[in-house]
């Protein structure tokens, strides 16, 4: 079936530090992909989706890029601030439910 | 712009007890989700359904047992507490079809004695 494989675990960096989390997906065909953040005490929240082959979403200062030939859509960022910390899950739609399936999650903490 | 409530905010239970979680949402959405949260575990979708009086099992659905009531409200049971079992329970809907946003409920905490 499809999945999701995200870096696990946890990130730690300093203020303005690059940040890459990397994701890559299994599926057929072009599934929509997702990044969802999530802040301590809330439910995640979408951070932006991109549904085409080399189609770029961002928001907030992230961005990712929609890659079929590798399956992957990693986000990155170019200057973390301490008010990034959070979980970033990837996710994407599953083309045979009306589901999405969630990457196990990555927690970035941000040092100032 | 619309809201889902999730209630109890905590639940504390006793081994061996049935537990209910219930889940509002206003945005008037087709589809409605249960998932559990593990620390190091991620989201793990245990019922959803796609329209009123639909129910489809997910990936966790044992243990579980779900009503979806009307359009607006989807419960969640736990049929018999497991010991030591604390995780939280996220609620979500969305439009029906590709490309929707799921908006998800602040959770409700379950701790079992």
């Amino acid at each position: 079936g499809d999945s999701v494989t995200q870096t696990e675990g946890q990130v730690a960096l300093s203020e303005e530090d690059f940040l890459t989390i990397h994701c890559n997906y299994s599926a057929s065909g072009y599934p929509t992909l997702f990044w969802y953040v999530q802040y301590p005490g809330e439910g995640p929240q979408l951070l932006f989706r991109a549904s085409r082959d080399k189609e770029k979403g961002s928001s907030r200062g992230f961005e990712a890029t929609y890659d079929k030939g590798t399956t992957s859509f990693h986000l990155r960022k170019a200057s973390v601030q301490e008010s990034d910390s959070a979980v970033y899950y990837c996710a994407l739609d599953d083309t045979n439910a009306y589901k999405v399936i969630f990457g196990k999650g990555t927690h970035l903490h941000v040092l100032p | 712009g619309g809201i889902i409530t999730q209630t109890p905010k905590f639940l504390i239970g006793q081994e061996g007890q049935k537990l209910t979680l219930k889940c509002q949402q206003n945005f008037n959405h087709d589809t409605m989700y249960w998932y559990r949260q593990d620390s190091g575990k991620g989201l793990r979708l245990i019922y959803y359904s796609i329209t009123e009086n639909d129910l489809q099992k997910g990936d966790l659905s044992e243990g579980y047992d779900a009503s979806r009531e009307k359009k607006s409200s989807f419960s969640l049971t736990v049929t018999s507490a497991q010991k030591n079992e604390m995780a939280v329970f996220l609620c979500a809907s969305s439009m029906r079809g590709r490309f929707a946003e799921q908006f998800f409920g602040p959770g409700t905490r379950l701790t079992v004695l």
